[in-house]
């Protein structure tokens, strides 16, 4: 079975500029969790999908957005780049919301903003 | 809050020596925890989880963790490591009943020949 999928693996922009990140979950998977890793903050949850529902928001600007498809496939965009929004941004799917259910990562998309 | 400490930053190891990367945890109800590593240039990959049961949890490549209700850690433990086990280790903690992980900082382990 096909892992995690995240397009593009990497990206260089310029400030002020806008990015749309694309992410593919695992076959059967319609949970998808969307994560920002930087050297100084480390993994920050940015929002949860799950048929095509956001049910949960982490503490990010509204430049931050994002929406899942009804195949589970999920996109986020930030709006307005700033030079601190360059990250590795990574995907992560489960099955479903619940408990017991691990979430399994994407390669993830490099983010260079200048 | 829900919250995660990994207190080391590098645990060095020699190949053939059992291994520990600690993890403490602070939890209001039942705490779900997870182990991930990140090898340079990759995702994250999911080693081990604990929901209930069991104390001591096996996962992937050998890695297994104790859960420690009292002194609320979560320690990764291997009999024997690896030259390829070096990697970036994350402790996390799912946040109530969504899909959030609390990450800790990370340990990033080296194990040398």
């Amino acid at each position: 079975k096909a892992g995690v999928t995240q397009t593009p693996r990497y990206l260089i922009k310029t400030r002020g500029q806008q990015v749309t990140l694309s992410c593919s979950p695992i076959s059967g998977h319609r949970s998808v969790s969307w994560y920002q890793q930087t050297p100084g903050q480390g993994l920050q949850f940015l929002f949860e999908y799950f048929s095509e529902t956001q049910r949960n928001k982490g503490n990010f600007p509204g430049r931050f957005s994002g929406r899942q498809f009804s195949n589970s496939r999920s996109e986020m965009n930030v709006s307005t780049l700033e030079l601190g929004d360059s990250a590795l941004y990574l995907c992560a799917s489960s099955l479903s919301p619940g408990n017991s259910y691990e979430q399994y990562f994407g390669p993830g998309t490099r983010l260079t903003v200048t | 809050a829900q919250s995660v400490a990994q207190p080391e930053d590098q645990v060095n190891v020699a190949e053939g020596n059992p291994l520990t990367v600690k993890c403490t945890y602070s939890v209001s109800g039942n705490p779900y925890l997870f182990w991930y590593v990140q090898y340079p240039n990759r995702g994250l990959q999911f080693l081990l989880k604990y929901i209930t049961g069991d104390n001591l949890v096996k996962g992937s490549y050998g890695f297994e963790a104790e859960f420690n209700k009292s002194q609320t850690s979560f320690h990764l433990k291997k009999p024997s490591a690896l030259v390829s086990d070096s990697a970036l280790y994350f402790c996390a903690v799912r946040d109530g009943s969504y899909n959030k992980l609390i990450f800790g900082a990370g340990t990033r382990l080296a194990v040398h020949p």
